[in-house]
């Protein structure tokens, strides 16, 4: 079965520096790889997405992630944190045999002032 | 444009209640989906509905039942609440036959079983 590992609880970043958030995937045959984000008392919002092609996938509000082959990970990134970044952060990958995706157990980001 | 919308936001049960979460979209979707939100769990998906007129199982589909009355609506039936299933529940719906894999979330709806 697809899967998908984020292996932080949570990330702690000061405003103005770059953030990573990691994820690490198991598929059988191509993966499709998606970030979602949650901001308190709302649903998820579709950041990026990773079908085909280029490997450095550039999404939403300045994120961007760089899916890695030889490494099964799509980490999710940001050259410059915003306090407005602070939220829940969910990779996914879609499952086989029907449009439907399978999540990860979320990191929590905090941008410190 | 209201995209998914979600009912009701709050309820608490008590032990043995039933009850119905409704769920409606407006994009004309052909996909729609119920998840489950727990601490450390992630998002677990309960039942979905490839189109208008079929529901399947997903991940952790004991103690639910689904309706798809019609392109729009999806419901999620509780018939007898249990504690576990205090959560926070989410619909999503996705156009079906794309590979973008881009669900549209409503609000949620959170569930206390007392």
């Amino acid at each position: 079965a697809q899967s998908v590992a984020q292996p932080e609880d949570q990330v702690n970043v000061a405003e103005g520096n770059p953030l990573t958030v990691k994820c690490t995937y198991s598929v059988s045959g191509n993966p499709y790889l998606f970030w979602y984000v949650q901001y308190p008392n709302r649903g998820l919002q579709f950041l990026l997405k990773y079908i085909t092609g280029d490997n450095l996938v550039k999404g939403s509000y300045g994120f961007e992630a760089e899916f890695n082959k030889s490494q099964t990970s799509f980490h999710l990134k940001k050259p410059s944190a915003l306090v407005s970044d602070s939220a829940l952060y969910f990779c996914a990958v879609r499952d086989t045999g029907f449009q439907k995706l399978v999540f990860g157990t979320g990191t929590r980001l905090l941008v410190s002032p | 444009n209201a995209g998914v919308t979600q009912t009701p936001k709050f309820q608490v049960l008590k032990t043995g209640q039933s009850m119905t979460l409704q769920c409606a979209q407006d994009m004309n979707h052909n996909s729609m989906y119920w998840y489950r939100q727990d601490p450390g769990m992630g998002l677990r998906l309960i039942y979905y509905s490839a189109s208008e007129g079929t529901t399947d199982k997903g991940e952790v589909p004991n103690g639910y039942n689904v309706s798809r009355l019609n392109k729009r609506e999806f419901s999620l039936r509780l018939e007898s609440a249990a504690p576990s299933q205090t959560s926070v529940y989410f619909c999503a719906s996705s156009v079906e036959g794309t590979n973008t894999g881009e669900l549209f979330f409503g609000e949620g709806s959170r569930l206390t079983v007392l």
